[in-house]
């Protein structure tokens, strides 16, 4: 079946470090790649998406490529914040009749001033 | 648009009793979902709903009951309330489409005890 892979956390840095956060997928069509992110005390909210191979989604400094070869769809961000604080959660849904998300098991981001 | 919102916030319950989770959204989107998130995991779909009166399970439907009258609203109902469905509870909606993305509420905190 379809499967998200994410890193397991916490993922602790420093304010202004550079932050990765892999996600890699398995899918029996042709997904479209999401991060979700989620503050203490909310619900998930989209952060980004890549709808097709080769598209790079990017919101509030943070990118990810659609990687086909790779089947990967890593997070990254140049320079984080204290309020980068949050756990992101890579997902992927397909068309064509199904119905259900398949979420990653999220990863936890602590940024330190 | 209040996109989805979910009520209550927070709950207590003893165990045995039984009560029912509020969601409502105002984006006319056919699908909707009932997540729990137990702390620090990921998501765990409970039941989902591809339009009005049409309901199936999800990973971990036990406990649980849900109807979909309208588009709009989405209850779950818990019977029998018991200590393992502590939990926060979120509510979710999306579009037809693959390339959607999932709108969250903001969660129900649910303590049993």
């Amino acid at each position: 079946g379809d499967s998200v892979t994410q890193m397991e956390g916490p993922v602790t840095l420093s304010e202004e470090a550079f932050l990765t956060i892999n996600c890699t997928y398995t899918a029996t069509g042709y997904p479209s790649l999401f991060w979700y992110v989620q503050y203490p005390g909310e619900g998930l909210q989209l952060l980004l998406k890549a709808t097709k191979a080769d598209d790079k989604g990017s919101n509030k400094g943070f990118e990810a490529t659609y990687r086909k070869e790779t089947t990967s769809f890593h997070l990254e961000k140049g320079s984080v914040q204290v309020s980068d604080s949050a756990v992101y959660f890579c997902a992927l849904t397909l068309s064509g009749g199904s119905y259900i998300p398949t979420f990653g098991r999220g990863t936890s981001l602590i940024v330190h001033p | 648009n209040a996109g989805v919102t979910q009520t209550p916030k927070f709950r207590i319950l003893k165990i045995g009793q039984s009560m029912t989770l509020q969601c409502t959204q105002d984006m006319n989107h056919n699908y909707m979902y009932w997540y729990r998130q137990d702390p620090g995991m990921g998501l765990k779909l409970i039941y989902y709903s591809v339009g009005a009166g049409i309901t199936d399970k999800g990973e971990v439907p036990n406990g649980y009951n849900v109807s979909r009258s309208t588009t709009e609203d989405f209850p779950l109902r818990l019977e029998l309330a018991a200590p393992s469905q502590t939990s926060v509870y979120f509510c979710a909606s999306r579009r037809e489409g693959g390339t959607d993305t999932q709108y969250f509420g903001p969660g129900t905190r649910l303590t049993v005890l």
